[in-house]
């Protein structure tokens, strides 16, 4: 089992509302990730967290606030975006940070976000 | 600086081969992976080569020379599904993923 599910699909939010963005996943990894993609761009680092722990922050701007609950939930909270910020927001998950095959991440569907 | 090249579109016939090449130039070297995305999907694992050489799975393989910052994706028997986009991506020193900006492939019956 490689799935890293995400909530909700869709979301369109006002620049004035907070929202949040949900990963789970059940295969015992213990690295989570979030990705912005915006249209025909490849994914862009935004945030890593290793063993709950945030790892790597990519200078994302404050009204992005990511949350690791546990090892098997990440959150994603939202507040003030501003219009640019639309786009494909992906979780991923790997085994942990160490090096080789057990870094390959496993992506999320995704949520595709769009604000007013 | 960080840069991964891979051409941005390629077109192919339903049962041929088609190889897709990327060349890296990034801070340090751990490993490097091949995704697929479809239109309005999230990318999925497609391969990865850490050591010079060709991995095959199937219909797909990919090949790494680490003293060429180079790779390929070679697909055979292309089918239409195959269509999508292909990334390329290098895990850097720091541990971070990089990818490249993807090769959408276009595969005609």
């Amino acid at each position: 089992d490689t799935e890293v599910t995400q909530t909700p699909k869709h979301l369109v939010m006002g620049m004035t509302n907070k929202k949040s963005l949900k990963c789970e996943q059940h295969m015992g990894h213990r690295a989570m990730y979030w990705y912005k993609q915006k249209a025909k761009k490849p994914p862009e680092l935004m945030f890593v967290y290793s063993y709950e722990k945030l790892s790597i922050n990519e200078s994302v701007p404050s009204r992005f606030s990511p949350e690791c609950p546990n090892s098997s939930l990440l959150n994603l909270h939202l507040h003030a975006l501003q219009p640019e910020d639309s786009a494909l927001y992906l979780c991923a998950s790997s085994q942990d940070r160490t090096s080789g095959v057990r870094e390959t991440q496993y992506f999320g569907p995704g949520t595709r976000l769009l604000v007013l | 600086g960080q840069n991964i090249d891979q051409p941005t579109e390629m077109t192919a016939t339903e049962g041929a081969i088609v190889q897709i090449n990327c060349t890296y130039q990034t801070s340090g070297f751990n490993g490097l992976f091949w995704y697929q995305q479809h239109a309005g999907e999230a990318p999925t694992f497609l391969s990865y080569n850490v050591l010079d050489g060709l991995e095959e799975k199937g219909r797909f393989s990919s090949f790494l020379s680490r003293s060429k910052g180079y790779s390929y994706l070679l697909l055979k028997e292309l089918q239409m599904k195959d269509s999508a986009s292909y990334l390329c991506a290098v895990r850097d020193n720091t541990d971070k993923l990089i990818f490249g900006t993807g090769t959408r492939l276009q595969v005609f019956p």
